[in-house]
């Protein structure tokens, strides 16, 4: 079975841009979940998608958006780039049926942003 | 005050030897308990996961949890190069279960 795939793998923007990242889910997950990670801060928690909704959200400003489509497939959009939004951004897909069937995720190899 | 508090390390030590990964949580209501595994350029897997107190045992790792201490721990025996990784701590709540909060991840080298 193919694993989680994220596109594109590096990124590089200027601030002010906005830029989306892509994500295709293991094949029957329905969920998934962002994630930013950096030094500083670790991984932290975006948003998660569940049958084309939004099911939780993290502490990230509005700039920061999502979407799910019905084929589960998921894209991250971040407007208005600033330097500290530099990060390796993860996703990570699970069935998402509650308990171990949604936090057991598959993540991603990530996206690489880099912001100048 | 963090959610979930986790030594960053890093940590070294000969192949072998016995490891301990510790964590503090400030959170009573988590109720799920994992530790992923993260090589380097890589993302995280789930290495093991529990919803009690007590101790969880898969082959060399072990994964204990204390909720009334709000502490949370992974031993490795036997330690081998290939376990060279940063660990990550993690939780959730029932009604939430899939929105993780992660720990900052101890960075651990085994060394031949």
């Amino acid at each position: 079975k193919a694993g989680v795939t994220q596109t594109p793998r590096y990124l590089i923007k200027t601030r002010g841009q906005q830029v989306t990242l892509s994500c295709s889910p293991i094949s029957g997950h329905r969920s998934v979940s962002w994630y930013q990670q950096t030094p500083g801060q670790g991984l932290q928690f975006l948003f998660e998608y569940f049958s084309e909704t939004q099911r939780n959200k993290g502490n990230f400003p509005g700039r920061f958006s999502g979407r799910q489509f019905s084929n589960s497939r998921s894209e991250m959009n971040v407007s208005t780039l600033e330097l500290g939004d530099s990060a390796l951004y993860l996703c990570a897909s699970s069935l998402g049926a509650g308990g171990v069937t949604s936090y057991e995720q598959y993540f991603g190899p990530g996206t690489r942003l880099t912001v100048t | 005050q963090k959610e979930v508090e986790q030594d960053p390390g890093p940590l070294s030590v000969p192949e072998g030897a016995i490891v301990s990964l510790n964590c503090t949580y400030s959170n009573s209501a988590f109720q799920y308990f994992m530790w992923y595994r993260q090589y380097s350029r890589k993302g995280p897997e789930l290495l093991m996961y529990t919803y009690s107190s007590g101790n969880k045992e898969d082959g060399r790792f072990t994964a204990q949890v204390d909720k009334s201490s709000k502490y949370i721990s992974l031993f490795i025996r036997d330690s081998q190069p290939s376990d060279s990784a940063t660990y990550l701590c993690a939780l959730t709540l029932y009604s939430s279960a899939s929105k993780i909060i992660f720990g900052s991840g101890t960075r651990l080298s085994i060394r031949p």
